[in-house]
């Protein structure tokens, strides 16, 4: 089983700064890692696939990056709807489908 | 427009058994890989199970033998029978589509919370 951990397990940030989460596996993904934002009271939303691709109606903002084992999420203005948990999650090496235990990113 | 409803949940002893089922509109069931996910209070998101297209299905560890998934292509339905269900299968239960193999869960429904209490 691959083991995604992510990282910091909180962010504090300000409206329009940049913030950077991070995602590692425990073995090599490939490009095959997405990101979710989750709300509270909602479903999780696909963000980015491929590691790098925004999913359909994703703001320009949200970016991803990286392959392998070492992937960011970077959002590069925050805006206060922003403000969530987010989760990384493998799908190359499967089962099980693995995701990481969440980064709350919050108002500083 | 996709639209995946789940129901069934409720609160449930342990050792008794549920039957979730998630209505999909916008997708066939029959032909896509589809998944149940579940969340514990306050926690993480963890797999529990998935169906492809074809039929083969895989579950998670901590539900195989308790838990089957299915599909009834005729009412465009998702499944999940849960079985001997423990404490620590309480959790908000999401089914979600992945249009092929090796890839995300792109459209999910909006959950149905599962309790296990005595």
């Amino acid at each position: 089983e691959i083991v995604m951990t992510q990282s910091p397990v909180t962010l504090s940030v300000s409206p329009g700064e940049r913030a950077t989460l991070s995602c590692r596996a425990s073995q090599s993904v490939g490009s095959n890692l997405a990101w979710y934002q989750q709300k509270p009271g909602q479903a999780p939303r696909l963000l980015i696939f491929s590691a790098s691709t925004r999913a359909t109606g994703i703001p320009a903002r949200f970016s991803g990056s990286g392959s392998g084992t070492e992937f960011t999420l970077t959002i590069s203005s925050l805006q206060s709807e922003d403000f969530a948990l987010y989760y990384c999650l493998q799908y190359n090496n499967w089962p099980p489908w693995t995701f990481g235990q969440g980064t709350k990113v919050e108002i500083k | 427009e996709v639209q995946l409803v789940e129901s069934g949940g409720g609160l449930i002893q342990p050792g008794g058994s549920l039957r979730l089922s998630c209505a999909a509109s916008g997708l066939s069931v029959s032909i896509n890989c589809m998944t149940w996910v579940r969340q514990a209070p306050g926690k993480g998101l963890e797999w529990v199970s998935v169906i492809y297209g074809g039929g083969t299905t895989y579950y998670a560890d901590s539900v195989k033998g308790r838990f089957t998934i299915s599909r009834d292509n005729s009412k465009n339905t998702l499944y999940l029978e849960m079985n001997t269900l423990r404490v620590d299968d309480t959790a908000v239960y999401y089914c979600a589509r992945a249009p092929y193999i090796s890839s995300p869960f792109d459209f999910w429904g909006q959950g149905s919370l599962v309790t296990v209490s005595s």
